[in-house]
């Protein structure tokens, strides 16, 4: 298995423009996380669904931020418009009950 | 709560000795724990886990030690490589919502060859 894939790995964007990071999970895991991770804030969890569903979404930011999983294979994050103070690395993980995989993120710079 | 990152704590060991990180949490209704090793560059890795219902377990080379009277885990790891330099993040889950997983600061391991 492949694990989770995240891309881009990289995404340098300027300020008000949108921005979309994508996760594909790991088969068969029917649950997904996005995490937002920054030295000052640590690992802040955004958002999780299970079984495409969104659960809770109480860690969003801003409307800005919003998250969709279409299909059990693919999710996306999409920040529209973006901020510098979005900047930061974001973390898509996907478990099958209690053990968590978190890909390699995506790490964001709006300027 | 949530948790809210800090200044990243550090600790600095000797190759070959043994390291104790330690964690507090604060929400008595916490009833899972994990440890996550995060490299550079890397999302966490799951290291071991602990239920509130144990007070020790262990895997290769770590152990956690878990004391509910004082809100308080320990990742201990023995004979420490130069591998094991990254940095280490304790999480919890809720009995009510055992699926959301919060993450606290971390410890930033250095291993010294």
């Amino acid at each position: 298995d492949a694990g989770v894939i995240q891309s881009p790995r990289h995404e340098v964007t300027e300020m008000g423009q949108e921005v979309t990071l994508r996760c594909k999970p790991i088969s068969g895991h029917d649950y997904l996380f996005w995490y937002r991770q920054t030295m000052m804030r640590g690992l802040e969890l955004l958002i999780y669904f299970n079984n495409n569903v969104p659960i809770d979404d109480s860690g969003m930011p801003e409307d800005r931020f919003s998250a969709k999983m279409p299909n059990a294979s693919f999710s996306t994050l999409k920040i529209q418009p973006s901020e510098p103070r979005d900047s930061a690395v974001y973390f898509c993980a996907s478990s099958l009950a209690r053990g968590y995989t978190f890909g390699s993120g995506t790490r964001l710079t709006v300027v | 709560g949530e948790s809210v990152g800090l200044h990243l704590p550090t600790l600095s060991v000797q190759e070959g000795d043994n390291s104790i990180i330690n964690c507090a949490y604060s929400n008595s209704a916490s009833d899972y724990f994990i440890w996550y090793k995060q490299e550079s560059g890397k999302g966490p890795q799951f290291i071991i886990d602990i239920r509130s219902n144990m007070d020790k377990r262990q895997g290769q080379r770590v152990t956690v030690l878990l004391n509910k009277t004082v809100k308080h885990l320990s990742l201990q790891i023995a004979a420490t490589q130069p591998g094991d330099s990254a940095v280490y993040f304790c999480a919890e889950t809720l009995k009510t919502s055992y699926d959301k997983v919060i993450f606290g600061p971390g410890t930033s391991l250095s291993v010294i060859p």
